[in-house]
């Protein structure tokens, strides 16, 4: 029963690799979210989809592309991944885009890049 | 822009002592704020917000946070430490007003619990 979900929960990959991270939520939420938590616990607002569109795009690689293929499912794709890119990525949801809206957290995918 | 503050990357305190995390922000227009928990090689869960009437916000396991505009401050308590409160605790912002509307977190406060 899961309220936030993403698979893999590890990822080990050489530099160069093109990886997915897939994520899903069952709360019935509209808005979904990827988060980058660096090697010093520090956590910044990568993309967030409202209903399917991207309505917060932060400065982040071209590298990254997030794909909404419906509201329950957020998933990031990463192109010629590089040593930088190694983190902890986190989903989230909210019932929508306010400002208070309370965020649901997935458990985190832990991507290593050698 | 908005930012966040918190002071002391590091608290340590003894089983059933009080615990007090410090969250300062830094906004022309006092924002939402929040308090979400980080337990090791999990996702974050929220703690307690603040959005709107009583400054003292009472949250899960037994925390509670007061906003005190004049202070900027939105600082996190609990009465008595337990073991199982060993974790990271982000405190995050979000604007009141038209615009970007995204948490904007602290660097995180990671908390000790000695037996």
């Amino acid at each position: 029963d899961t309220a936030v979900s993403q698979t893999p929960k590890y990822l080990v990959t050489q530099m160069g690799n093109d990886k997915s991270i897939k994520c899903e939520q069952n709360l019935g939420h509209d808005t979904m979210y990827w988060y980058k938590q660096d090697s010093k616990k520090f956590l910044k607002i990568m993309f967030s989809y409202n209903n399917k569109e991207l309505i917060i795009n932060e400065t982040v690689p071209n590298r990254f592309s997030p794909k909404s293929p419906d509201k329950a499912h957020l998933n990031l794709h990463i192109n010629s991944l590089e040593l930088g890119d190694s983190a902890v990525y986190f989903c989230a949801s909210s019932q929508d885009t306010g400002a208070q809206e309370t965020q649901y957290f997935g458990p985190g995918t832990r991507l290593l890049v050698l | 822009a908005q930012s966040v503050t918190q002071l002391g990357s590091h608290v340590s305190v003894s089983e059933g002592a009080l615990v007090l995390l410090r969250c300062n922000y830094s906004s022309s227009v006092p924002p939402y704020l929040f308090w979400y928990v980080q337990y090791p090689n999990q996702g974050l869960q929220l703690l307690l917000k603040y959005t709107t009437g009583a400054t003292l916000v009472k949250g899960i396991n037994g925390f509670e946070a007061e906003f005190k505009k004049s202070e900027t401050s939105f600082h996190l308590t609990k009465p008595s430490a337990h073991m199982s409160d060993a974790a990271e605790y982000f405190c995050a912002v979000s604007p009141r007003t038209t615009g970007r509307r995204a948490l904007t977190f602290g660097s995180g406060t990671r908390l000790q619990v000695q037996p």
